[in-house]
C-alpha cells in the first residue's frame, strides 16, 4: 500500500522567513496530494492541494509543488507569519474511491 | 463545520469499561472515517466506511468496532478500553473516498483518557 514519508517531524522558522516542508509517496498510482493544517487543539483542515497533471500550485504565500519522477512533493510558505505555527501533514490518495493516507506530520515554530 | 459533529468532547473512562464515541454527518457524504492522534504517529486510520453497512479496516483498528447502519452516523465503540488506547479521535466525512472533490472534512475531535 500507500506510504507517505514527512520531514523534518519538526522545523522552527525567524518570522518572516520562508518555511519548506517535504514529502515522499511511494505508489507511483498516486495522483491527489493534498496538505492540512492542525493548529493547536484544533482539528485539521485543507488548506492547498495539488494533482497529478499540475506540476506547482500557489494560493498567496503557499505553494506546492509535485514532481512525479522523483514521487516527492513539498509545501512551501513564504513570509511566515506567528499564525502560520501549527502542525502541517502532507498526504497522497490515488483515486476518487481510495483512501487518503497521511503523513506524520510536521510542527512549524515561527520565531519572533 | 458544523456539519460534522463528534460527541463527546471529552471522555475519561476506566479500563475494560465499554465505550462509544458518535459522529454525525450532515451533508450525505459517502464516505467517513475514524483517525486516532497521538504525539509522533501523526493521523492513523483506524476504519472507515464507503457507504451505509460498509466498513473496513484500516491501520490501527485492533480493540475497536465501528458500524454503520445509517448514512450520516458512523459511531466507533472501545469494546473493553486500554491505556494504550488513550489518545485524541477525530472523525471525518468526504464525499469521495480519496478527497478529490473537497478534501476531507474533520470534526472537533474526542479526547479520550483511560484510568
Amino acid at each position: 500500500g500507500e506510504n507517505v514519508e514527512q520531514h523534518p517531524s519538526t522545523l522552527s522558522v525567524q518570522e518572516g522567513d520562508s518555511a519548506v516542508i517535504k514529502c515522499t509517496y511511494s505508489d507511483s498510482a498516486s495522483n491527489y496530494f493534498p496538505w492540512y493544517k492542525q493548529e493547536l487543539g484544533k482539528r485539521p483542515q485543507l488548506i492547498i492541494d495539488i494533482r497529478s497533471n499540475v506540476g506547482e500550485k500557489k494560493d498567496q504565500r503557499i505553494a506546492v509543488t509535485l514532481n512525479k519522477t522523483a514521487k516527492h512533493f513539498s509545501l512551501h510558505i513564504t513570509e511566515t507569519q506567528p499564525e502560520d505555527s501549527a502542525v502541517y501533514f502532507c498526504a497522497a490518495s490515488k483515486s476518487r474511491d481510495d483512501k487518503i493516507i497521511f503523513g506524520k506530520g510536521t510542527r512549524l515554530h515561527i520565531l519572533p | 463545520d458544523a456539519g460534522i459533529t463528534q460527541s463527546p468532547r471529552y471522555k475519561i473512562t476506566e479500563t475494560g469499561r465499554q465505550v462509544t464515541l458518535m459522529c454525525h454527518q450532515t451533508w450525505s457524504h459517502s464516505y467517513m472515517f475514524w483517525y486516532r492522534q497521538d504525539l509522533g504517529h501523526g493521523l492513523r486510520l483506524i476504519y472507515y466506511s464507503a457507504a451505509a453497512d460498509i466498513t473496513d479496516k484500516g491501520e490501527v483498528p485492533d480493540g475497536y468496532v465501528v458500524s454503520r447502519s445509517k448514512t450520516e452516523n458512523f459511531p466507533l465503540t472501545l469494546e473493553s478500553a486500554t491505556r494504550s488506547q488513550t489518545s485524541v479521535y477525530f472523525c471525518a466525512s468526504t464525499l469521495t473516498g480519496g478527497g478529490l472533490d473537497y478534501g476531507y472534512t474533520f470534526g472537533s475531535g474526542t479526547r479520550l483518557t483511560v484510568v
